[in-house]
């Protein structure tokens, strides 16, 4: 079945440790976006990506670095710059020219700083 | 920067019942897109209806409908015969049409959390 998986469904790190939060997609799907979600709060664009090796800037991007190498992948790097990381993160995608089409989300990543 | 707000953090209706939730958007955008996610407990995103900015008629999927007002920059939700299952966040999403420089981009609101009473 084609879908978006993110992994791991929990996550612990360390303060001043860098983690990576993976996104794979097996839809063919070109654009890739990560959100970042607070309690009680709506999601926030990190970072996205149209096309492979090539992403944008969301409104929250500090402290956070992403890669887009393969089309299927898009894992996003919370950096010990990220003043306050512990959060629930999605990641979701839209096929190609589906600018008007739902995106697909993963099951998400909540991230504790311990 | 493109903006979306949800004025309502938290509405509640009687099953059965209808309810309105509301959304206004901030745009120079001419080329852009609108939605309305659902999220329930499991967190699991789910689409419940969308708008393309260029269609004047107003967007329905069985009891869920919109009130596209492009000039007010409004996109309500209107949701009838409001069912137990109905119960979640509800969130407002705008994304950035292919004629934009963002294109692509998408922007959600900060959620509605809809309570339906038996």
């Amino acid at each position: 079945d084609g879908g978006i998986t993110q992994s791991p469904k929990y996550l612990f790190r360390k303060e001043g440790q860098n983690v990576t939060l993976s996104c794979e997609q097996n839809l063919n799907h070109d654009a890739m976006y990560w959100y970042r979600q607070d309690p009680g709060q709506g999601l926030r664009l990190i970072y996205y990506s149209q096309i492979v090796n090539d992403f944008q800037k969301g409104d929250i991007a500090e402290g956070y670095s992403v890669s887009r190498e393969k089309k299927e992948s898009f894992p996003l790097t919370v950096t010990s710059a990220q003043k306050n990381p512990t959060a629930f993160y999605l990641c979701a995608s839209i096929r190609r020219g589906g600018l008007n089409t739902e995106a697909f989300f993963g099951q998400g990543t909540r991230l504790t700083v311990v | 920067a493109q903006t979306v707000t949800q004025s309502q953090p938290e509405m509640s209706v009687q099953e059965a019942e209808t309810v309105t939730l509301s959304c206004t958007y901030d745009t120079s955008e001419s080329d852009y897109y609108l939605f309305w996610y659902k999220q329930p407990p499991s967190r699991q995103m789910i689409l419940v209806i969308r708008q393309e900015a260029y269609k004047q008629q107003n967007a329905t999927e069985n009891r869920f409908s919109v009130n596209f007002q492009k000039a007010a920059k409004s996109f309500s939700l209107k949701i009838s015969d409001s069912q137990l299952g109905d119960a979640a966040m509800y969130f407002c999403a705008y994304r950035s049409g292919g004629g934009s420089t963002n294109a692509g981009k998408s922007t959600f609101g900060d959620g509605t959390t809809l309570t339906v009473k038996p």
